[in-house]
């Protein structure tokens, strides 16, 4: 069985602060593993997506994470935080071949203070 | 890339009735997939929509709750039935990448309030 655990469901730097969201992952075969971001009144949209490739991942809008097989940890990082970060952000797991089920953490909302 | 719209953004129901959700997509998928948002929370998948056959249902969802029907690769819907204030939720529909990268596409959910 897979699973994801985002340490933090709050989570609040100011503008231009180093932003560090964490997870970790528990799964019996190599995963794949996404951040997604979600703001207000939105569907999720893709930050940015490990698949066995380079371990460290960048994605759009600054963000970019690396994976840990040894800690079992993808954690999220932005050296600078905008307002515009300010969102809900969510870890997920899927499992190669596994018909693309995802489980998704239980989401860390950012806030960005001016 | 896929482009996800659901019908209707919000509604409010009220208690014993049930509510239809749409979702369409701009192109043929083979993977589409139905989560639940309650409020303040994070997604559950409620099942998995297959085309020409019965979805496949997560633990704790059941088809007569949640029927589903997926006719044809860009069209799916969700029916929540006999609705309680405990199904207040955002109803999501998603679609996996059709380049078999394991990303979602996601619409922009159905809120639904129900009284």
């Amino acid at each position: 069985a897979q699973s994801v655990t985002q340490l933090g469901s709050h989570v609040s730097v100011s503008e231009g602060a180093l932003v560090l969201l964490r997870c970790n992952y528990s799964s019996s075969v190599p995963p794949y593993l996404f951040w997604y971001v979600q703001y207000p009144n939105q569907g999720l949209q893709l930050l940015l997506k490990y698949t066995s490739a380079a371990t460290l991942v960048k994605g759009i809008n600054g963000f970019e994470a690396e994976f840990k097989k040894s800690e079992t940890s993808f954690h999220l990082t932005k050296p600078s935080a905008h307002m515009s970060d300010a969102a809900e952000y969510f870890c997920a797991v899927s499992r190669p071949g596994g018909g693309f089920k995802t489980i998704f953490g239980a989401g860390t909302r950012l806030f960005v203070k001016a | 890339s896929a482009v996800i719209s659901q019908k209707p953004s919000r509604d409010i129901c009220q208690r014993g009735t049930s509510l239809t959700i749409q979702c369409q997509v701009d192109s043929q998928v083979t993977m589409m997939f139905w989560y639940r948002q309650q409020p303040g929370q994070s997604l559950t998948l409620i099942a998995t929509a297959n085309q020409g056959s019965e979805a496949t249902y997560e633990s704790g969802f059941v088809i007569d709750k949640f029927p589903i029907s997926r006719p044809n690769l860009t069209f799916s819907t969700l029916t929540v039935s006999n609705m309680s204030p405990e199904d207040s939720s955002i109803y999501l529909c998603s679609v996996a990448d059709p380049a078999n990268t394991g990303e979602l596409f996601f619409g922009e959910g159905s809120r639904l309030t129900v009284l």
